[in-house]
C-alpha cells in the first residue's frame, strides 16, 4: 500500500522569502503524485501534478515541485512566498489498478511573517 | 460549473440519529472517494468506489456505511453518529491512472448535537 510523509507539521517563513515542503512517498510503481492546498474553511485546490515525463512540474500560483525517484520525493517549492499563501499544504500519492485510492499526508500548516 | 457537488453543505444531526449525505458528479468518473476530515487534520480515507466495486478502509468504522447506485451519485451513511463523528466530509473522483486529478467537492460539515 502506498504512503505520504509529510516531516515537517509547521513551517514559518517571511514575506518574500523562498519555501520548501518536504514530502516523501512510498510506493512499489511508478506513483502519481499530487500537492492541494487548503486554506481555513475552505475546499482542496489543486496546486499541481505529477504522473511522467519531466519531473520538475509546474502549477498553479507560482508553485512548482520535483520528483526524484531515488529519494522517494516530491518537494513543493516557491521562490517567494506571498502572505496569501498561508494555508495547509498536503502532499497526496496515488496508486495503480488494484490499489486506486488517493492518499494524504498529514499535511504542512505554512505561516507567513511580515 | 460545479462538477463534484455534495448536499447538503452544513448538516446538524442529533446523537444516535442516522443521517446520509450525498455527493453527485457530472464527470463521468469511474472511482469516487470519500473523505473525512476533523479540525487541522488531513483528510482521512474512508472508502472509495472503482466502478461498483466497494474497497473500505479497514480502520473505518461499521457505523459508516456507503452506497452507490449508479456512478452520478454516492452517498455516505452514518448510522448511528456519535460526537466524535463531527467532521467535514468530502467526496472525489477521479479515473484512476489516467493522468488527471481527483475532484472535490464542497464538502459537508457535519454537526452532531
Amino acid at each position: 500500500a502506498q504512503s505520504v510523509t509529510q516531516p515537517d507539521i509547521h513551517i514559518t517563513v517571511s514575506e518574500g522569502a523562498s519555501l520548501e515542503l518536504r514530502c516523501n512517498y512510498s510506493y512499489g510503481a511508478t506513483p502519481y503524485l499530487f500537492w492541494y492546498v487548503q486554506s481555513p474553511g475552505q475546499g482542496l485546490q489543486l496546486l499541481l501534478k505529477y504522473f511522467s515525463g519531466d519531473t520538475l512540474v509546474q502549477g498553479i500560483k507560482g508553485f512548482e515541485a520535483e520528483f526524484k525517484r531515488s529519494q522517494s520525493s516530491f518537494n513543493l517549492r516557491k521562490p517567494s512566498v506571498h502572505w496569501s499563501d498561508a494555508a495547509e499544504y498536503f502532499c497526496a500519492v496515488e496508486g495503480d489498478f488494484g490499489n486506486e485510492k488517493l492518499t494524504f499526508g498529514t499535511g504542512t500548516r505554512l505561516t507567513i511573517i511580515p | 460549473d460545479a462538477m463534484v457537488i455534495q448536499n447538503p453543505r452544513y448538516q446538524v444531526t442529533q446523537f444516535g440519529k442516522p443521517v446520509t449525505l450525498s455527493c453527485s458528479q457530472t464527470l463521468n468518473h469511474n472511482v469516487m472517494y470519500w473523505y473525512q476530515q476533523k479540525s487541522s487534520q488531513a483528510p482521512k480515507l474512508l472508502f472509495h468506489y472503482y466502478d461498483k466495486d466497494f474497497n473500505n478502509e479497514a480502520d473505518t468504522p461499521d457505523n459508516f456505511q456507503s452506497r452507490r447506485p449508479n456512478t452520478s451519485f454516492c452517498f455516505l451513511d452514518i448510522r448511528s453518529p456519535g460526537l466524535g463523528d463531527a467532521a467535514m466530509y468530502l467526496c472525489a473522483t477521479s479515473r484512476i491512472r489516467q493522468g488527471i486529478e481527483a475532484f472535490f467537492g464542497q464538502g459537508t460539515r457535519l454537526t452532531v448535537v
